[in-house]
């Protein structure tokens, strides 16, 4: 059984600038989330996606928006970095029942975002 | 904001059981308590939860006080590789509140 992997490992942007970050989810999991985590602190929920929709949304700029693809790997794209986005960005994927219910979340080891 | 309270930090001495508090006095009836740990440089690892009842697993036990009001994660023999930040999480488990609210955590280091 294959985790939750992420690409790029280790990322340097300029601010203005754009990235696009990269998640596939655990086998047999088909929900995503995505999370920041500044140095120091805990992660912070950006969204979640499921059955290619977004399902759920924290405190966070329109600039950054996802997708989940029909395989339920996604990506989180954030467009005018600045410098504060500069952070270690988690995903996390779950499976969801059909009965509505989530099942626990398994994290990916993160993008590390340097924003200059 | 995060529904839980932990102290900053703990030490435990090599092979002596952990024990991990946290308050969540707000707790709703349909909240579950999670526990994650996240180890230096990679991303946050589930732990165990549970609604009313303790739980045990190969890795912890969490014992949830009868006004599920606190709990308390045990470690029973705390190795090393144990040094991590411990989230506490409280959470509805339906799909549409599915997101984790993550608190500082406490930080245990495992001393030799």
């Amino acid at each position: 059984e294959t985790g939750v992997t992420q690409s790029p490992t280790h990322l340097i942007k300029t601010r203005g600038q754009q990235v696009t970050l990269r998640c596939s989810s655990q086998s047999g999991h088909n929900t995503v989330s995505w999370y920041q985590q500044a140095l120091g602190q805990g992660p912070q929920f950006i969204f979640q996606y499921y059955r290619e929709e977004e399902n759920g949304r924290g405190n966070f700029p329109p600039r950054f928006s996802g997708l989940q693809f029909p395989n339920y790997s996604s990506e989180l794209n954030v467009n005018a970095l600045e410098l504060d986005d500069s952070a270690l960005y988690l995903c996390a994927s779950s499976s969801r029942t059909t009965s509505g219910t989530d099942n626990e979340q398994f994290f990916g080891p993160g993008t590390r975002l340097t924003v200059l | 904001d995060a529904k839980t309270t932990q102290p900053t930090s703990m030490d435990c001495a090599e092979g002596r059981a952990a024990n991990l508090p946290c308050n969540h006095s707000t707790i709703s009836g349909n909240e579950y308590v999670y526990w994650y740990r996240q180890i230096h440089s990679q991303g946050p690892q589930y732990i165990i939860h549970g609604l009313k009842n303790n739980e045990t697993n190969e890795m912890a036990s969490l014992i949830i006080t009868e006004d599920r009001k606190s709990s308390t994660l045990i470690l029973p023999h705390a190795t090393l590789r144990d040094t991590a930040v411990y989230y506490c999480i409280v959470r509805p488990n339906y799909s549409s509140a599915s997101k984790i609210i993550f608190g500082s955590g406490t930080r245990l280091s495992i001393r030799p």
